[in-house]
């Protein structure tokens, strides 16, 4: 069936360095991804989204890519800092009349002073 | 400009007993959505609404309902709760377009005990 999941489950890094957060999806017809931060207690957070038709967008400090020969996304977070400690998910847009969202289990981010 | 809404942020039900949750989507919004997160994990898809109609259902069980009034608020109800419905109830409010983004309100933490 479909699934979109997570190589890692947590990362570690140093403060000012940059990270880099991979998923894997299934659904060779998937158009529509989106990357979404997710802080203890609070509810997902839009990072940024991609279009099938790209394999490259750029936002403020981060920037997705996506590699549609082998079914892969990553998140890059330049000069990540403490207040990026989150879980972070993607997530594939099923697409069709109902727009559910199908997610990964997420991976933690955590940024070391 | 006012985010997605929902209440209450927190509830506790014991067994059997029957919850109602609401969400009032961002002003301008027609479509709402209602994910499930277990703890650890991503959100699951349960309903969604479009125009007061339900254009999706995940695998949820029938005790699982929903519906979305004229102005667009939606509600969750779950009947003859179970143990294993403790989770974070998250509304998404659907912005109309071409891949229709989805954002996130902070969640209602429901515990069964």
């Amino acid at each position: 069936g479909e699934s979109v999941g997570l190589h890692l489950p947590t990362l570690s890094v140093q403060e000012g360095d940059n990270s880099i957060i991979n998923c894997a999806y299934s659904n060779s017809a998937s158009d529509y991804f989106i990357w979404y931060k997710q802080e203890s207690g609070k509810g997902p957070q839009f990072i940024i989204d991609i279009r099938s038709n790209m394999d490259k967008r750029q936002g403020q400090r981060v920037t997705v890519l996506l590699n549609k020969t082998v079914k892969h996304l990553s998140l890059q977070i330049a000069a990540t800092q403490p207040g990026d400690s989150a879980v972070y998910f993607c997530a594939d847009r099923s697409g069709g009349a109902t727009n559910k969202l199908i997610f990964g289990t997420g991976t933690l981010l955590a940024v070391q002073p | 400009d006012a985010g997605v809404t929902q209440s209450p942020t927190h509830l506790i039900k014991t067994r059997g007993q029957h919850v109602t949750l609401r969400c009032s989507p961002i002003s301008g919004h027609k479509s709402v959505s209602w994910y499930q997160q277990v703890l650890g994990q991503g959100p699951q898809f349960i309903f969604q609404y479009y125009e007061k109609e339900e254009r999706g259902r995940g695998n949820f069980p029938d005790r699982f309902s929903a519906r979305q009034f004229p102005n667009y608020s939606s509600e969750l109800n779950v009947n003859a709760l179970l143990l294993g419905d403790s989770a974070l109830y998250l509304c998404a409010s659907i912005r109309q377009g071409t891949y229709n983004e989805q954002f996130f309100g902070p969640g209602t933490r429901l515990t069964v005990l």
